[in-house]
């Protein structure tokens, strides 16, 4: 079945780094857009970042730009996000998505996210 | 940015209510938005998207509507199962944003 499996998670400290990851499985997952959403507990959903299926284009929240980077092996069907300059302020459950879309001859439709995995929490302190 | 701004933020309600939830963006973003439903502990699941296609699989007691600015999820009877936090998504453009979300309560 579709299947997105988040790892990579846990404690790291403010300044330093962690990388998660993402495995998918059941689509063809080099022919979907992919983001990251996280949580902050008890509060509501912030958008991340976003990778093109092809990796030709990524765009990220401001409160992530210059410190997150979203990266994707279409061979391992696997997405990633490495954090650098971990804060306290990053401290969330991480869910990696999918973006659905459809198509209609050469025009492309997308539609949010569509699959989400079960979500990683990442932990920033001292 | 379009900015979300998403109605009530919380509600109490009874089984076989109907409610409404309301999201407004800041511009124009066609019918590019959809509705996710969270429990706790849990991933969102997406329940509508473009506005008011019904996602497979969730029940036809879900709807939505409206285009542009202005978006509603309603609930026609409200059951055990549909307390929980619902969310607004535009798809229009980056950066995607939220809504601040919605928890539904038993009264």
């Amino acid at each position: 079945q579709v299947q997105l499996v988040e790892s990579g998670g846990g404690v790291a400290q403010p300044g330093r780094s962690l990388r998660l990851s993402c495995a998918a499985s059941g689509f063809s997952f080099r022919t979907y857009g992919m983001h990251w959403v996280r949580q902050v507990p008890g509060k509501g959903l912030e958008w991340v970042a976003v990778l093109w299926s092809d990796g030709s284009k990524e765009y990220y929240g401001d409160s992530v730009k210059g410190r997150f980077t979203i990266s994707r092996d279409n061979f391992e069907n696997t997405l990633y996000l490495q954090m650098n300059s971990l804060r306290a302020e990053d401290t969330a459950v991480y869910y990696c998505a999918r973006e659905d879309y459809g198509r209609l001859g050469r025009d492309f439709y997308y539609y949010g996210m569509d699959v989400w995995g079960q979500g990683i929490t990442v932990t920033v302190s001292s | 940015d379009i900015q979300m701004t998403q109605s009530p933020s919380s509600l109490s309600a009874s089984v076989g209510d109907r409610v409404t939830i309301t999201c407004r963006a800041s511009q124009d973003i066609r019918n590019d938005l959809g509705w996710y439903q969270q429990k706790p502990g849990k991933a969102p699941k997406r329940l509508i998207y473009a506005a008011s296609n019904l996602q497979s699989g969730v029940s036809s007691r879900f709807s939505g509507r409206g285009s542009g600015t202005e978006f509603t999820l309603t609930i026609s009877s409200l059951q055990p199962e549909d307390f929980a936090t619902y969310y607004c998504l535009q798809h229009n453009s980056y950066p995607r944003t939220f809504g601040q979300g919605t928890k539904v309560e038993t009264k």
